[in-house]
């Protein structure tokens, strides 16, 4: 069974630009959750999906969003990149809703700004 | 408020020792996952606890819902074993909230 994947692996942007993550979870998942991992800083909860709907968002700007799609898959955008928005973008899938179903995550995809 | 501590921050031990991991929450949760985190960022999930013990090969898994803590253990150590632990709980608003991590070395 083919895991949670994630692409790219690795980016350059420049301040002020956009970007889009994508994120595949495992078949039969529905839930799909983004995590930020700046460097020097633990995991922080950004976004869940589930059923293509946005069902909680964690404490960051408007300018963080994503979507789901019919097939579950899942996109992370970032407009007006700043520094500070440098991570790892970990996307995590579950086959249940919410935080009490075991999660899995996929590679990440490490984002630098410059 | 609801937070979430690991303890230690860093522990280095000999290959072999058995290893004990902390973590403490500050209030009633659903449910309490143990990951596992590689040099290069891959996460993996060891555990999902909401009560007692699971066990898989050389770890082990507690969590005393009175007392609000939970501890990983590692029987038997190995220098593979050496990565970041980091507990993560979901205090029933449906996201996981995270520790800060317990960067584990293990001297062969």
């Amino acid at each position: 069974e083919a895991g949670v994947t994630q692409s790219p692996t690795h980016l350059i942007k420049t301040r002020g630009q956009q970007v889009t993550l994508r994120c595949s979870p495992i078949s039969g998942h529905t839930s799909v959750y983004w995590y930020q991992q700046a460097l020097g800083l633990g995991l922080q909860f950004l976004l869940w999906y589930d059923e293509g709907e946005e069902r909680n968002r964690g404490n960051f700007p408007p300018r963080f969003s994503g979507r789901q799609f019919p097939n579950y898959s899942s996109e992370l955008n970032v407009n007006a990149l700043e520094l500070e928005d440098s991570a790892l973008y970990l996307c995590a899938s579950s086959i249940l809703a919410g935080g009490g179903s075991e999660q899995y995550f996929g590679p990440g995809t490490r984002l630098t700004v410059t | 408020k609801n937070e979430v501590e690991q303890s230690p921050q860093n522990l280095t031990a000999q290959e072999g020792e058995f290893i004990t991991i902390n973590c403490s929450y500050s209030v009633g949760i659903s449910a309490l996952h143990w990951l596992q985190q590689h040099p290069g960022g891959g996460i993996v999930s060891l555990f999902m606890l909401s009560s007692g013990k699971k066990k898989h090969g050389r770890l082990i898994a507690t969590i005393n819902i009175q007392e609000k803590h939970s501890s990983l253990h590692i029987t038997a150590s190995h220098p593979r074993d050496s990565a970041v632990y980091i507990c993560a709980v979901n205090f029933g608003n449906e996201k996981l909230t995270f520790g800060t991590g317990t960067r584990l070395t293990i001297i062969p």
